[in-house]
């Protein structure tokens, strides 16, 4: 079926330095590409999202980009900060729906 | 996101025993979602609504049911037919189409069996 990868499941980065999750898309008729964030014990919020008829969007230390004919977008964080340790989860429509990948846990070494 | 609230926080049921969820948003959105949350699986779509009197199965929806009788009432009743339902529970809603915009999600609810 309709699926939505995403990788890596779990990743740290040393505090300052930059991390990058990726996540890939089986409906080639997807056209929105949310990101969400959930830190420990609250609810996911959206950080970033794309629509297919961009390429690449930034939002002061992250970034989503696109890539339509791979159909494959990530996240991209730099700076990273204590506060940015948390899961993702990506998105993508399909089927009227939002399928969502499985996570990534990114945890910010200081 | 203080507009969608979720009660109970906790909840604990016996095996057989049907339970509901409450879901209310004061946000005036049309489109309502349950998702279930298991470590390791990501968000997996329960239900659907997209207008008052109007619901669509999700990917997993089979021992749950909704209702959707009130724009700002979503609620989700597990059934026990419903295998395996000691999960955390999120319900969302956005402005429309969910699949084409921000989704806001509640506190959650965590549903233990006993």
């Amino acid at each position: 079926g309709e699926n939505v990868e995403q990788h890596p499941s779990t990743l740290s980065v040393q505090e300052g330095d930059s991390a990058v999750i990726k996540c890939t898309y089986s409906d080639s008729a997807s056209n929105y590409f949310p990101w969400y964030k959930q830190e420990l014990g609250k609810r996911p919020q959206l950080i970033i999202d794309i629509r297919s008829n961009v390429g690449e969007k930034k939002d002061q230390r992250i970034a989503v980009t696109l890539n339509k004919t791979a159909k494959h977008f990530s996240l991209h964080i730099t700076e990273t900060q204590p506060e940015d340790s948390a899961v993702y989860f990506c998105a993508a429509n399909m089927d009227e729906k939002l399928t969502f990948g499985t996570g990534t846990r990114l945890t910010i070494i200081p | 996101d203080g507009g969608i609230t979720q009660s109970p926080k906790y909840l604990f049921r016996k095996e057989g025993q049907n339970v509901t969820l409450s879901c209310e948003q004061n946000l005036n959105h049309d489109a309502m979602y349950w998702y279930r949350q298991d470590p390791g699986q990501g968000l997996r779509l329960i239900y659907y609504s997209q207008i008052v009197n109007d619901f669509q199965k999700g990917d997993i929806a089979e021992g749950y049911s909704v209702s959707r009788e009130k724009k700002e009432s979503f609620p989700l009743t597990v059934t026990s037919a419903q295998k395996n339902p000691t999960a955390f529970y999120l319900c969302a809603s956005s402005i429309t189409r969910g699949e084409e915009d921000e989704q806001f999600f509640g506190p959650g609810t965590r549903l233990t069996v006993l």
